[in-house]
This record gives C-alpha cells, sequence and structure tokens, in this order.
C-alpha cells in the first residue's frame, strides 16, 4: 500500500526558509514522477514543483521561481521541498503527490495528508 | 485566475444527476491532453476520482463518470447522495505554460 507521509510545515517569519519532506513507501520510489501541490486557506489546488522519477527534469510554477527548490533522494524514499525568502502568500497546506506518468502530466493517483506552512510574523 | 474554468457551485437534490464543466483552450483540452478529476473533502487531501478523461480507478463508483468534447470535458455524478458534497476539481496539462493546470474547484450541495 503506497504511502506518503509530508512533514517540516510550520509558523516561520517572511524572508526566512523552511524544508518539506515527503517520505514514500509502498512503490519503487525512483520510478515515480513526484509533484508538491499547496493549497491557500479556502482556496483552490495550486501545483508548485514537479520533479521526474530519476530527478532529471524539475519545473516550478512562476510564483515560486528562483525561491524553492524540489529535489528528491531515492536511498531515503523522501522528496523535498527547499523554501527560501518565504513570503505571506505563501501561506498554504503543501501537498505531495505521486504521478501516474513519467512525464509529469498526471494523474496524480497518491497523495499525501499535507503538511501547513503558515508565513507569518 | 485559474486556467481550466470550473462553476464556483452546483447543487442537486438526492438522486439526481449534476454535472460540473470545465473549460479549457487549445493549448490544454483542446490540444488532446488527459483530463482527471479530483474529490476533496474539507481538512483532508485530494482524490483521484477520474484519470485518462473517463476511467476511474479501483473502488471509485461507477456514478462518476467523465468526458470531454472539444475544449471542455465534464464530469457527471448520477443517483446523488448527501455523502457526495465535496470540492471536486479538474486536472489537465497545459503545452503553453509546460505545466500541469488545476480548475479553480467546484463545490457540490446536495440538497
Amino acid at each position: 500500500q503506497v504511502h506518503l507521509v509530508a512533514s517540516g510545515g510550520g509558523v516561520v517569519q517572511p524572508g526566512r526558509s523552511l524544508r518539506l519532506s515527503c517520505a514514500a513507501s509502498g512503490f519503487t520510489f525512483d520510478t515515480g514522477s513526484m509533484h508538491w501541490v499547496r493549497q491557500a486557506p479556502g482556496k483552490g489546488l495550486e501545483p508548485v514543483a514537479f520533479i521526474s522519477y530519476d530527478g532529471g527534469e524539475k519545473y516550478l510554477a512562476d510564483s515560486v521561481e528562483g525561491r524553492f527548490t524540489i529535489s528528491r533522494d531515492a536511498s531515503k524514499n523522501t522528496l523535498f521541498l527547499q523554501m527560501n525568502s518565504l513570503r505571506r502568500e505563501d501561506t498554504a497546506v503543501y501537498y505531495c503527490a505521486k504521478d501516474m506518468s513519467d512525464d509529469g502530466s498526471g494523474p496524480m493517483i497518491y497523495w499525501g495528508q499535507g503538511t501547513l506552512v503558515t508565513v507569518s510574523s | 485566475q485559474s486556467v481550466l474554468t470550473q462553476p464556483p457551485s452546483v447543487s442537486g437534490a438526492p438522486g439526481q444527476r449534476v454535472t460540473i464543466s470545465c473549460t479549457g483552450s487549445r493549448s490544454n483540452i483542446g490540444a488532446d491532453y488527459d483530463i482527471h478529476w479530483y474529490r476533496q473533502f474539507p481538512g483532508t487531501a485530494p482524490k483521484l476520482l477520474i484519470f485518462g478523461t473517463t476511467s476511474r480507478p479501483s473502488g471509485v463508483s461507477d456514478r462518476f463518470s467523465g468526458s470531454k468534447s472539444g475544449t471542455s470535458a465534464s464530469l457527471a455524478i448520477t443517483g446523488l447522495l448527501a455523502e457526495d458534497e465535496a470540492d471536486y476539481y479538474c486536472q489537465s496539462y497545459d503545452s503553453s505554460l509546460s505545466a500541469v493546470v488545476f480548475g479553480g474547484g467546484t463545490k457540490l450541495a446536495v440538497l
């Protein structure tokens, strides 16, 4: 059974950094392309970042380009999202999700439970 | 402003059929990219409901079905149940953005 467990969220001041983790189990991690999707309070789903199964292809939304980095460690079966220069508008629940396809076009077949990031002074 | 447009809300009585539309453009739905649908209950993660425009994952009721025509797609729910009350999102891929895109979400109310 596939499990994705996101962690690392919390309250952080504007301009500071945070690293999210997503621990994966139940599938061969280095065969799955992965996404980070966020949801601001009361809002819809926003794709944030994508990384291919081998880490060779990455995508970052314009809203986080230059501030966020997505990476993965196959030896730890873990997906990461390094978030720097955080802004109030980054406040959201961050979900990790496994893509059924290799090219990142979806569908996102499995989702983690989400971790809340609150950017506030 | 989402790339894919969904109605903010729809409603129906128990037992009725409702549809949720998802309107895109020639660079996503109209470019023949698949459409996927997710259901989300408050405080929980989204769950895949329909993939590849018309397919259901194992365990999803056949009351849910998907379709597509031109630059629009639809999710149909038949035999509405109170437990169907949730938010529904469509998702596709956009060739102009080279990225996945979501609709803004539709809140379904069962009256």
